[in-house]
């Protein structure tokens, strides 16, 4: 089976651009999570996708939006970044009914904000 | 109030030895599960272990063990004869299930360095 994967690895990008971070899950999962690591510190919920719905939210502001696919991939888009927004971002696979250990991250995308 | 605490920001161990990373929970929930993911310099977080709050028995995964305590909301890792591959961070996580979603919880993490 198939790993989490997530693209692209390293980003760029200026303080009020949009970016957008993507997110294959794992084979056989239905959900994928998103987090903002910044340095130094554990990862934090930004929200959850299941049956291409927002299904739970963290404390972020609207400009995080996201969408999920019917093979269940996953977008997270962020618009007008700010210096902030600088972390490592990861998504995490899972199977909404099934096994409550399953949670497989992907390799993360290390967004720079300048 | 913090739901996951872990009290040791880091921690240097010999090669070899065993090694006891803390972490305690806070929630009113019933059902709940703790998880452990190692991050390397990398960034990937790697599943270690888990145990659910019904589960009678300390979770095993190889050289690592969860002391699980659940009257004192305490969810230790154990590591067994530490080898230098197991510098890096160390995270225990939350899930509580009747959130409906699977949304984990993170502590802020424990640096592990492996002497040689």
């Amino acid at each position: 089976e198939t790993g989490v994967t997530q693209s692209p690895t390293h980003l760029i990008k200026t303080r009020g651009q949009q970016v957008t971070l993507r997110c294959s899950s794992q084979s056989g999962h239905n959900t994928v999570s998103w987090y903002q690591q910044a340095l130094g510190q554990g990862p934090q919920f930004i929200f959850q996708y299941y049956r291409e719905e927002e299904n739970g939210r963290g404390n972020f502001p609207p400009r995080f939006s996201g969408l999920q696919f019917p093979n269940y991939s996953s977008e997270l888009n962020v618009n007008a970044l700010e210096l902030d927004d600088s972390a490592l971002y990861l998504c995490a696979s899972s199977f909404t009914g099934g096994a409550a250990y399953e949670q497989y991250f992907g390799p993360g995308t290390r967004l720079t904000v300048t | 109030a913090q739901k996951i605490t872990q009290t040791q920001p880091g921690m240097f161990v010999q090669e070899k030895e065993a090694v006891t990373l803390d972490c305690t929970y806070d929630t009113s929930d019933p059902s709940y599960g703790l998880f452990w993911y190692k991050q390397p310099s990398s960034g990937e977080m790697i599943f270690l272990i888990y145990q659910g709050s019904y589960d009678q028995q300390n979770a095993t995964e190889g050289r690592y063990s969860l002391n699980f305590q659940k009257a004192r909301k305490s969810a230790n890792l154990v590591i067994s004869a530490s080898q230098l591959g197991d510098s890096a961070m160390y995270f225990c996580a939350m899930r509580e299930a009747p959130s409906g979603n699977e949304k984990l919880t993170f502590g802020t993490g424990t640096r592990l360095t492996i002497i040689p």
